[in-house]
């Protein structure tokens, strides 16, 4: 069965500081990783996909098959940047999406 | 208009009522899904619906049934609910269920009903 691990329930970094949120994944198949993130008082909405290799608010990450690490990382941090950030995996063929049990961000002044 | 919108925002029911959750969207999605979110937990899959039939249920008690009445409206019927049932449901749509690695069809996230059974 996938799993998504992020080991870190709480981060604190301050304004301007690189940022890294851990995100680790067990399948044995191709699965495609995605970040999510939840500001306060607002929707879950898509913040990186890993097919798309791209780059939003900053923040990128790359797919490690041999770590099975999908790690999101921004090298400034900024306070907008406050937030609870959930990875997700969805294996091949399946439309159901497993989140990690997220970690919150909080980046301080 | 790339929004999934749920209603209501917050509703209380006993344990003995009927209620329903409403989600729609108008962006031409044709899989649609119910997630349920407990305080500080992920959000866990309940239902999927791809082209208004039930596609998956994540063996999920009867007391919650979904209904798709067309491809822009997805319901949760609420019947003799428990209070450990509270929680944040959410909905959520993208353009179709995955057909092949690589799509990545983007789920898209309503805000959700904070729903409280007393």
């Amino acid at each position: 069965a996938q799993r998504v691990t992020q080991p870190e329930k709480l981060l604190s970094v301050f304004k301007g500081a690189p940022v890294e949120l851990k995100c680790n994944y067990s399948y044995s198949g191709s699965p495609e990783l995605f970040w999510y993130v939840q500001y306060s008082r607002q929707r879950l909405q898509l913040l990186l996909r890993h097919i798309s290799r791209e780059s939003i608010k900053g923040f990128t990450a790359d797919l490690n098959k041999g770590e099975t690490s999908f790690h999101l990382k921004k090298p400034f941090a900024q306070e907008e940047d406050s937030a609870m950030y959930y990875c997700a995996l969805r294996q091949g063929g399946s439309e159901k999406l497993v989140f990690g049990k997220g970690t919150k961000l909080t980046v301080n002044p | 208009d790339t929004e999934v919108t749920q209603t209501p925002k917050h509703l209380v029911m006993g344990m003995t009522n009927k209620k329903s959750l409403k989600c729609e969207q108008h962006m031409g999605h044709r899989a649609m899904y119910w997630y349920k979110q407990k305080a500080k937990k992920p959000p866990e899959l309940m239902f999927v619906y791809s082209y208004e039939k039930l596609s998956i249920n994540e063996s999920v008690p009867s007391r919650f049934s979904p209904e798709c009445p067309n491809s822009s409206l997805l319901n949760l019927h609420l019947h003799a609910l428990q209070p450990e049932d509270s929680a944040l449901y959410l909905c959520a749509s993208s353009q179709e269920i995955w057909t092949g690695f690589g799509r990545g069809n983007t789920i898209y996230f309503g805000e959700g009903s904070w729903l409280t059974v007393v």
